[in-house]
């Protein structure tokens, strides 16, 4: 199993453009989320997702998700801004398996200028 | 709001030190508490979790943590640490939901272990 992946690894991108982050996974898990880490102030979780065709917003805007499938979440930034710039992670857990303990993925370090 | 507070931003230990790192949340209830770890240039893995039973929970590489419901507290230890720990370390809660826990992990701030050989 390839676990969860993530791509890119890094990315630029300047004030007001948009771009997705792409995640997906392997091991059937119901659960996926997107948090993002920023020094100091640990993991702050963005969106998540119970199951394909569900999502949950934690944030308000700035952000935007889909979950067609059960592998894939990727996760949009639809017009960024530089407060956005940080490392997103992306995890998945059983959906049916308490305690629901997380899988990371590397992550996608963002700058937005 | 569900919360999770680490005590120490910045430990620096030398080698063979005893560590200790505090974790505390915010409310009663059944919890499912998590240290997780992240070694530099690496993917964040878990290190040990309390679900349910013995509060003295081991993990992975010698570390364990005591889960303490009458003050709220998971906190990590390990008797003696490696240069090969230097890590940033953070614990983690279920989100609770309607009903019950979620699939949805509260962080506290991390802690950052630098451990000089």
């Amino acid at each position: 199993n390839a676990g969860v992946t993530q791509t890119p690894k890094f990315h630029i991108l300047k004030t007001g453009q948009s771009m997705t982050l792409q995640c997906a996974q392997d091991m059937n898990h119901g659960y996926m989320s997107w948090y993002r880490q920023d020094p100091g102030m640990g993991l702050r979780l963005i969106y998540y997702s119970a199951a394909a065709g569900t999502t949950d917003k934690e944030v308000p805007n700035g952000y935007n998700v889909s979950r067609l499938n059960t592998e894939d979440f990727p996760l949009r930034l639809v017009s960024a801004a530089p407060s956005q710039t940080s490392v997103y992670l992306c995890a998945s857990s059983y959906r049916d398996q308490a305690p629901y303990e997380q899988y990371f993925g590397p992550g996608t370090r963002l700058t937005v200028t | 709001a569900q919360s999770v507070s680490q005590h120490n931003h910045h430990v620096i230990l030398s080698e063979a030190a005893s560590l200790e790192l505090g974790c505390n949340y915010s409310y009663g209830g059944t919890v499912n508490l998590f240290w997780y770890v992240q070694y530099p240039g690496q993917h964040l893995q878990l290190l040990l979790k309390y679900f349910s039973g013995d509060p003295l929970v081991k993990g992975i590489k010698g570390f364990e943590a005591e889960f303490i419901k009458s003050k709220f507290s998971f906190n990590l230890r390990k008797p003696s640490v490696q240069w090969s720990d230097t890590a940033e370390y953070f614990c983690a809660v279920n989100a609770r939901g309607g009903s019950g826990n979620t699939g949805k992990l509260i962080f506290g701030q991390g802690t950052t272990l630098q451990v000089k050989p």
